[in-house]
């Protein structure tokens, strides 16, 4: 079981913000939710994490709720390059043995 | 520097061959990992690696499929009397360590069976 839910598909215009939800709701007190996005024809890229305070580095945003149960990956200025399938994963950063990756939700960005 | 690399990009291959596909890690990277992606699925975990052994074997298939790594570096994935349901993508990714948050992923070998 992947433990997360995200929708299927999306669409943003370019420039705008791309605003895609996860639910986990049967996270666990140490379980991390991790972000990777795979765009097509080429292996998964690690985006950001985080376990309860939102993050941010040079590729996105994470905003995590306080109960823990649902986040938000935010692209603050989507381009065409960041049409991709992203991946919502929940795991211990103390046994990332393995990544269940879902199905993901399929972000196409339009010009 | 230099990222995951795979080999054979692409291989196909008749029902019933074995086949072998390589990784080459990022150099220092203890952990590796294989997975498949069968199309229009998600990521399969298939084995992992911490230097030379395997712990977790739990994702591969069946028993025609093995794998091993030498030198804690290079890792081959062998598949052996090939099926027309192994035909996937065979992505390896590698990281630091087994504690590191953040799994670096090659391109991928495309197999078709045919």
């Amino acid at each position: 079981d992947a433990k997360t839910t995200q929708p299927p598909s999306m669409d943003c215009a370019e420039g705008r913000a791309a605003n895609l939800p996860c639910n986990h709701s049967t996270i666990s007190g140490n379980e991390y939710v991790y972000w990777y996005r795979q765009i097509h024809s080429q292996g998964p890229q690690y985006i950001i994490h985080g376990l309860k305070n939102n993050e941010t580095n040079e590729m996105a945003s994470l905003i995590i709720t306080e109960d823990r149960k649902s986040s938000t990956l935010i692209l603050p200025h989507a381009t065409l390059r960041d049409t991709a399938v992203y991946y919502c994963i929940v795991g211990s950063t103390y046994n990332t043995d393995k990544l269940i990756f879902g199905t993901g939700t399929r972000l196409q960005v339009f010009p | 520097g230099a990222g995951v690399s795979q080999s054979p990009s692409n291989k196909v291959t008749e029902k019933g061959k074995d086949v072998e596909l390589r990784c080459d890690p990022i150099s220092g990277h203890t952990a590796l990992y294989w997975y498949r992606q069968s199309l229009g699925q998600g990521l399969e975990f298939l084995i992992y690696f911490q230097g030379n052994s395997a712990p977790d074997k739990s994702g591969l298939p069946s028993d025609r499929f093995s794998a091993e790594r030498t030198g804690g570096s290079v890792s081959t994935l062998t598949i052996q009397r090939t099926q027309q349901e192994d035909s996937a993508v065979y992505l390896c990714a590698s990281s630091p360590d087994r504690n590191s948050y953040e799994q670096y992923f090659g391109p991928g070998t495309r197999l078709t069976v045919t």
